[in-house]
């Protein structure tokens, strides 16, 4: 079965820390995406990267950096957790854009920033 | 820029019955997906809408797409529990970028 992974589940960390979030797909996807989930915000774009090395600024980038340095492998990072980073974070994966392609989503990071 | 907004957000049902949530969006998508989050878990890809006129039918599901009015419609039939979710629209503005509405918690009661 194809999957989208995220390493962690749930991850308490102190503010000011330098945390990392990893995404593993195999699935050969060319596209890898992080959104935080928000109650009655729905998910909401923070990066996007369209091929290995290559990003590009979603809709909140603030407080946020990504990484891909290998096509299977995207990891966003926050640079000095805050607060306000506490949410829902998802990761996702897609081929290069074809009529009906779909975007795979991993299970989900719950991130607590205290 | 694209904005999709839904509503209900919250819709709380009784079994047997119909209902329908709606998602607007702002401006040229080239597609709409719905997908569905159970609590605790990731979002299943249920629909993908690509042309005006679309309709595309799950089970008791029945999505549907109007480009000109820039309105997609999931219409619920003859409710069951299974249903509890929340339900999501994106539009895809380009590439495979999707912007997302807030969600449609749907609570269906027995």
């Amino acid at each position: 079965d194809v999957k989208v992974t995220q390493s962690s589940r749930y991850l308490v960390k102190r503010t000011g820390e330098k945390v990392f979030l990893e995404c593993v797909q195999d699935m050969d996807h060319e596209n890898m995406f992080w959104y935080r989930q928000d109650p009655g915000l729905g998910l909401r774009l923070i990066y996007f990267s369209y091929d290995v090395k290559m990003k590009e600024k979603g809709d909140i980038p603030e407080g946020y950096s990504v990484s891909r340095e290998k096509k299977e492998r995207f990891s966003l990072i926050l640079e000095s957790a805050s607060t306000n980073q506490t949410s829902m974070y998802l990761c996702a994966s897609s081929p290069i854009q074809r009529p009906g392609t779909v975007n795979r989503f991993g299970s989900g990071t719950r991130l607590t920033v205290v | 820029e694209l904005k999709v907004e839904q509503n209900p957000l919250f819709l709380s049902m009784q079994e047997g019955k119909n209902y329908t949530i709606y998602c607007n969006y702002s401006t040229t998508s080239d597609r709409l997906y719905w997908y569905r989050q159970d609590p605790g878990k990731s979002l299943e890809s249920l629909f993908v809408l690509l042309s005006n006129g679309a309709v595309k039918q799950e089970g008791r599901l029945m999505a549907s797409l109007d480009t000109k009015a820039r309105l997609s419609t999931l219409h619920i039939t003859a409710a069951v529990h299974d249903l509890s979710a929340t339900y999501f629209c994106a539009g895809c503005p380009y590439g495979n970028k999707l912007v997302f509405g807030a969600g449609t918690i749907l609570r269906v009661k027995s």
